[in-house]
Parts: C-alpha cells; structure tokens; sequence
C-alpha cells in the first residue's frame, strides 16, 4: 500500500535559519510527488512537481529534491511569512496520497 | 488563485442530514477530485471524475456520491451525514492525459455535523 510519512511534525525557526522538511514514501509505479503549501482554514497551494530521482526545482527560497524513497523540501533564510503547513503527495494511480504535513513557524 | 471555486464555503448541516458541495474546474481542465480533510491531517482522496465518469474511489462508503457535468463542473453528495463527516472538503482540478500536468485546489468548503 502507497505510503507517505513526513518529518518532523511540527518545526520552529527563527528568520534567518535554514532547514529542511522530509517526505519518505513507498509507492509502485509513482507518476509524481508534490509539495504543497497550506494555510489555516486555505486550500493547498501548488509549488512543485518532481517526477524522478535526482530531480531538483526551486522557486524564491524552496527547493524541493527526490531520490527514489525520500524528497525533501529545503527552506534557506526563512522568513515569518513562510510560516505554514507543508504538504507533500505522491500520485501513482488517479489519486493522491498525502501524509500528514510538517506544519512550520518562522519566529522573527 | 488557482481558479477552482468551490460553494459554499462553510456550512453546518445536522446528522442524518444531505449535503451538496459544488466545484468549479480550472478552464481547460477536464478532471476533477474530492479530497476530505479533518483537522491536523493531509487530504484524503474520495473520487474522481473524468469525462463525467467516475475514474477512481478511494476507501468511502456509498454514502458518498457524485457527479460532473459536461463543462467539467462537478458535486459532491453526502447522504446520511454523521458527526465524523465534519472536515474541509477539497475539489482539485487537472488535466489527465497530458505529462507533468499539475494539479489544482479550491480554496475548500468547511462542513460541520452537528
């Protein structure tokens, strides 16, 4: 059965601290691994989609990377603003199978 | 914003109760899913809809029911709610059948069972 376990739960930062978050998984036949990012009371908001192991992308200070068990999203000079619940999902059939989220405050 | 909407936003229904919640697709997608979310958990995958078929289930009993339309706008219905059916309700919106396409989430519709 597809699996998605991500680390730690919960994260505290202050700006300025770089970091990363953990999404390790067991899936046959994955089509995709995302990483959203999900504000109290929001829907998920899309940031990436990696699709092989070795796949890097970044937008402003993420940057989300995959090997074949495990993708991490990495958080360089955090600001309170990036606060939030991180997401992460792997596709393999029609549906998506997300693990519980990191939720992380970054203390000014 | 992602041009998926959702209605309503939030709604108290009693046990026992029916409940409708809508979703309106991104322009030129044409798949839609549901996803249930309780709190302090990730979503959890209910159906989807593609080409007004339903193209995959996740573990939800019967109760749980929908429907798209031919402008890819889709319902979900609930019959027979229970006080555990309270969660966010999220709609996501893609396009199947093309490589790397991404895939969108309302902004959800809050239902509470009392």
């Amino acid at each position: 059965e597809d699996q998605v376990t991500q680390s730690p739960e919960a994260l505290r930062l202050q700006e300025g601290e770089s970091s990363s978050l953990n999404c390790s998984y067991t899936v046959s036949g994955l089509r995709g691994l995302f990483w959203y990012r999900q504000d109290p009371g929001k829907g998920p908001e899309f940031l990436f989609t990696l699709y092989s192991a070795g796949e890097e992308k970044e937008k402003e200070r993420l940057k989300a990377t995959l090997t074949k068990k495990e993708s991490f999203l990495h958080i360089t000079a955090p600001k309170p603003e990036d606060s939030a619940t991180y997401l992460c999902a792997v596709q393999a059939s029609n549906d998506m199978r997300f693990g519980a989220g990191t939720r992380l405050t970054v203390k000014p | 914003e992602t041009g998926v909407t959702q209605s309503p936003t939030h709604l108290i229904k009693t046990r026992g109760q029916q409940v409708t919640l809508r979703c309106s697709s991104q322009s030129g997608h044409n798949t839609v899913s549901w996803y249930q979310q309780a709190l302090g958990q990730g979503p959890q995958f209910i159906f989807q809809y593609y080409r007004e078929e339903e193209n995959g289930r996740g573990n939800f009993p019967p109760r749980f029911s929908g429907l798209q339309f031919p402008n890819y706008s889709s319902e979900l219905n609930v019959n027979a709610l229970e006080l555990d059916d309270s969660a966010l309700y999220l709609c996501a919106s893609s396009l199947e059948g093309v490589l790397g396409n991404t895939i969108y989430f309302g902004e959800g519709s809050w239902l509470t069972v009392v």
